[in-house]
């Protein structure tokens, strides 16, 4: 199993600043590797894929990079509604399977 | 609009099958574009991927889940459904349906709570 380790496990900032989140991955995973956000109560909502596409709707605030196995998600500066708590995913094609990193929470200092 | 929603019982019974299901409106789920997905999330806790189901009837479970899980679709209704049985209090999480493009999961249900108590 593509084990996903994220850090740090939370990031205490302030509106306006700038947040870069980790994603690891125990094998390469290619650029095949997503972001998600998720605040109280609702469902994920999807960021980015393949590693560095934004999904529809997403600000251009948000930006992921990397490959292989050490990617970031980058917001280049924070909004209010930012603070939530951020997953990244990746998936394998053989066998074909999904896994998800333990999540990263982005606090408002 | 594409939209998923999860439906079933709140409330199962130990040792008794888990049944959901996801209806999808906006698209049709006998599209071989996308994958339709399960994914939970225990209390407090991450996402894990369940499974998921292709228009021609093709799964793929999660390992640690698939000696109790069966998923399914139904063109005629535009849904796919979940069977996770003899649950425990392990298998407490909201559920969600999603639909998967490439590698990523686009479009998301609301996610429905499930839990397993007698």
């Amino acid at each position: 199993e593509n084990v996903l380790t994220q850090s740090p496990a939370t990031l205490s900032l302030s509106p306006g600043e700038r947040a870069t989140l980790s994603c690891r991955a125990s094998q390469s995973v290619s650029s095949s590797l997503a972001w998600y956000q998720q605040k109280p109560g609702q469902a994920p909502r999807l960021l980015i894929y393949d590693a560095s596409n934004r999904a529809t709707g997403i600000p251009a605030r948000f930006s992921g990079s990397g490959s292989g196995t050490d990617f970031t998600l980058t917001i280049s500066s924070l909004e209010p509604e930012d603070f939530a708590v951020y997953y990244c995913q990746q998936r394998t094609s053989w066998p074909s399977m999904y896994t998800f990193g333990q999540g990263t929470k982005l606090e408002i200092k | 609009q594409v939209r998923l929603q999860e439906s079933g019982p709140g409330l199962v019974k130990p040792s008794q099958t888990l049944s959901l299901t996801c209806t999808v409106s906006g698209v049709s789920v006998n599209s071989g574009t996308y994958y339709w997905t399960w994914i939970r999330q225990h209390p407090g806790k991450g996402l894990e991927w369940i499974g998921y189901i292709y228009y021609s009837g093709t799964t793929y479970y999660n390992p640690s889940l698939n000696s109790r899980l069966l998923i399914s679709i139904d063109t005629s209704t535009n849904q796919f459904s979940l069977k996770l049985s003899s649950v425990t209090a392990a298998d407490t999480a909201v559920y969600y349906c999603a639909r998967s493009y490439y590698k990523a999961f686009d479009i998301w249900g609301q996610g429905t709570m499930v839990t397993v108590s007698s």
